[in-house]
């Protein structure tokens, strides 16, 4: 079985501070994928990065950058000098490598608020 | 935008009725998925299929089923609301087993 939590249910912060979502996860399976989505108050889900099990390299995409470790079972996303329009809701996702079986699952969602 | 389409974007219907939700995916994307977003439950996956079959199956209620057309769209019917199916429903779209793209929702509202 799968499993992803994120501990963090609602976070604030003001705008300008750096903020860390943390994301841990559970699986048997050796190789699997991370997945970041974001869910703004319009309600689409946007997706924001994928990672893949065995590669543990940190990503960094403009004032958003991951941490994924293995040993802890972590994929963290940080965002740095946050913005309002960063206020959403951050879902962790995660779904085996095996071919043919690539449904997601979700943890319950961090609730971002970035106040002027 | 995604590039997945889905209507209606919202939806008020009564208890016992029966709703269709449709989805169109991305131009290219094989694979359909829909999920159901509530407010007890999260985001759970209800059901995939790929280039119209059915490829594996969530937590879908029996009430529930799904198709997926030759044109690839792919329809979720829902049928003997409750009130507990009131909740976002999302289809989402991939090529192969890639990243999945989601569309806007559908809001199901059950009085």
């Amino acid at each position: 079985a799968q499993k992803v939590t994120q501990a963090q249910t609602e976070i604030s912060v003001v705008e300008k501070e750096d903020v860390t979502l943390d994301c841990v996860y559970e699986t048997r399976d050796t190789t699997y994928y991370l997945f970041w989505y974001k869910q703004p108050p319009s309600g689409e889900l946007v997706f924001l990065i994928r990672r893949n099990s065995f590669d543990e390299q940190n990503e960094i995409s403009g004032r958003y950058s991951w941490n994924f470790q293995k040993s802890t079972s972590s994929f963290n996303f940080t965002i740095t000098a946050s913005q309002v329009v960063d206020s959403a809701v951050y879902f962790c996702a995660l779904r085996p490598a095996n071919s043919g079986y690539s449904t997601l699952t979700f943890g319950k969602g961090t609730m971002l608020l970035v106040s002027p | 935008d995604s590039g997945v389409t889905q209507t209606p974007k919202h939806l008020i219907t009564a208890t016992g009725q029966r709703v269709t939700l449709r989805c169109s995916p991305r131009s290219g994307d094989l694979s359909v998925y829909w999920y159901q977003q509530s407010l007890d439950q999260g985001l759970q996956f209800l059901i995939q299929y790929y280039n119209g079959e059915e490829r594996a199956k969530g937590n879908i209620l029996e009430r529930f089923s799904a198709q997926q057309f030759p044109d690839l769209h792919s329809e979720l019917n829902l049928s003997s609301l409750e009130l507990g199916d009131s909740a976002l429903y999302f289809c989402a779209s991939s090529v192969t087993d890639n990243e999945q793209f989601f569309g806007p929702g559908t809001r199901l509202t059950v009085l």
